[in-house]
């Protein structure tokens, strides 16, 4: 099978600009969730999508959102950018409660 | 608050054992995960736990203690490519992944 897929891997925005974030799961995973991670920081949960449902989120501004698709590929979109939220950014995908992520390789993000 | 737990960062020597260390205090137990993380790159899967004491997985090891809120990952062995972060979460009663900010650890020869 394949992994999961993240798109772009790499980008570059200034501030005030918004950027969107593409996400392909494990084909069958229906689940789907997205994590901000800094340097010296844990992974920060941003949200998890089921079904196309929004089942969880994190505490981050309503700046971030997202969505998932029908056939369980999941967007992120960030908004009004700030230097701050310069980041690696990771999808994860699974089958669903209690099993185990199974990752992307991340869209690294730099605001300037 | 919910909190994880874990050291900043480990050295130890190729070849020996090293255990890398967990404590949480979350809202409800529903499974504790380790997930290894080399430079650059995705968090990888290593261990699952939900009922107490010991997972063995060939040179890895996993104990949870829940009543004490605990658990450790035992890397035996040691190799160079054992050099990565190594993160700790636990699934609160929600069912969300609490993170742990990882453990870097160094290997040297």
């Amino acid at each position: 099978k394949a992994g999961v897929t993240q798109t772009p891997r790499y980008l570059i925005k200034t501030r005030g600009q918004q950027v969107t974030l593409s996400c392909s799961p494990i084909s069958g995973h229906r689940s789907v969730s997205w994590y901000q991670q800094t340097p010296g920081q844990g992974l920060q949960f941003l949200f998890e999508y089921f079904s196309e449902t929004q089942r969880n989120k994190g505490n981050f501004p309503g700046r971030f959102s997202g969505r998932q698709f029908s056939n369980s590929r999941s967007e992120m979109n960030v908004s009004t950018l700030e230097l701050g939220d310069s980041a690696l950014y990771l999808c994860a995908s699974s089958e669903g409660p209690g099993s185990p992520l199974h990752f992307g390789n991340g869209t690294r993000l730099t605001v300037t | 608050g919910q909190n994880i737990d874990q050291p900043t960062e480990m050295t130890a020597t190729e070849g020996a054992i090293v255990q890398i260390n967990c404590t949480y205090q979350t809202s409800g137990f529903n499974g504790l995960f380790w997930y290894q993380q080399h430079a650059g790159e995705a968090p990888t899967f290593l261990s699952y736990n939900v009922l107490d004491g010991l997972e063995e997985k060939g040179r890895f090891s996993s104990f949870l203690s829940r009543s004490k809120g605990y658990s450790y990952l035992l890397l035996k062995e040691l190799q160079m490519k054992d050099s990565a972060s190594y993160l700790c979460a636990v699934k609160d009663s929600n069912y969300q992944l609490i993170w742990g900010a990882g453990t870097k650890l160094i290997i040297k020869p």
